[in-house]
């Protein structure tokens, strides 16, 4: 079965900085695409990064661009999401999903940032 | 960098048809696959519709998707509506940087 767990969140003081962590099973993690996806409180959808198989093609969205940074560790099966000077627009639930061709078929339930002094 | 457009909200009774669409400001909705993800409250997404007009094993065939260039838009296509479809549907496709573009979602109320 394939499960994908979020952690890593929790409440940071605005410029702060925080590492989210997807761990991945059931499947070959080596072999997909992994995003971030965040969903403000009552907002929609937001495609934050995504990365390839072997880590050397990331994207991120412009509003994340020098500040977030994703990764991964295959022999961990698990998925990063570095957070720096952090804002409070950033605050909202963070979910790792895993992409099967252009399609995020399988989506953790996600890990609560909030951004706030 | 485009948009994809979506209805804040839609109602209708069970049994009954609905169509959500999801217009992309620029370049052509033909350009890239567009995938409808159906969240319920406190719940992660999940897939009814990929690559336009694909449903996922598990989903219904209550549930249809299809393009339409001339308008530059996509839609999704709930028949023979239950109350357990009422959920925030959001559309979404690719950019040219392989980056994904979520739609603002459209609440589905089954009255």
């Amino acid at each position: 079965e394939v499960q994908l767990v979020e952690s890593g969140g929790g409440l940071v003081q605005p410029g702060g900085s925080l590492r989210l962590s997807c761990a991945a099973s059931g499947f070959t993690f080596s072999s997909y695409w992994m995003t971030w996806v965040r969903q403000a409180p009552g907002k929609g959808l937001e495609w934050v990064a995504n990365i390839n198989q072997d880590g050397s093609e990331k994207y991120y969205v412009d509003s994340v661009k020098g500040r977030f940074t994703i990764s991964r560790d295959n022999a961990k099966n698990s998925l990063y999401l570095q957070m720096n000077s952090l804002r409070a627009e950033d605050t909202a639930v963070y979910y790792c999903a895993r992409l099967r061709g252009l399609d995020l078929d399988y989506w953790g339930q996600g890990t609560l940032v909030t951004v706030s002094s | 960098n485009f948009m994809l457009t979506q209805p804040h909200s839609v109602s209708e009774s069970p049994g009954k048809t609905i169509t959500i669409s999801c217009t992309r400001s620029s370049g052509s909705i033909a350009s890239n696959y567009v995938q409808w993800y159906q969240q319920r409250p406190g719940s992660a997404p999940t897939t009814v519709i990929y690559e336009d007009n694909q449903r996922p094993s598990g989903v219904p065939d209550r549930f249809s998707g299809s393009i339409d260039s001339s308008s530059n838009s996509a839609s999704l296509t709930i028949s023979g509506l239950k109350t357990e479809d009422e959920a925030d549907y959001y559309c979404q496709s690719y950019d040219s940087s392989n980056h994904g573009v979520f739609g603002g979602g459209t609440k589905l109320t089954v009255l």
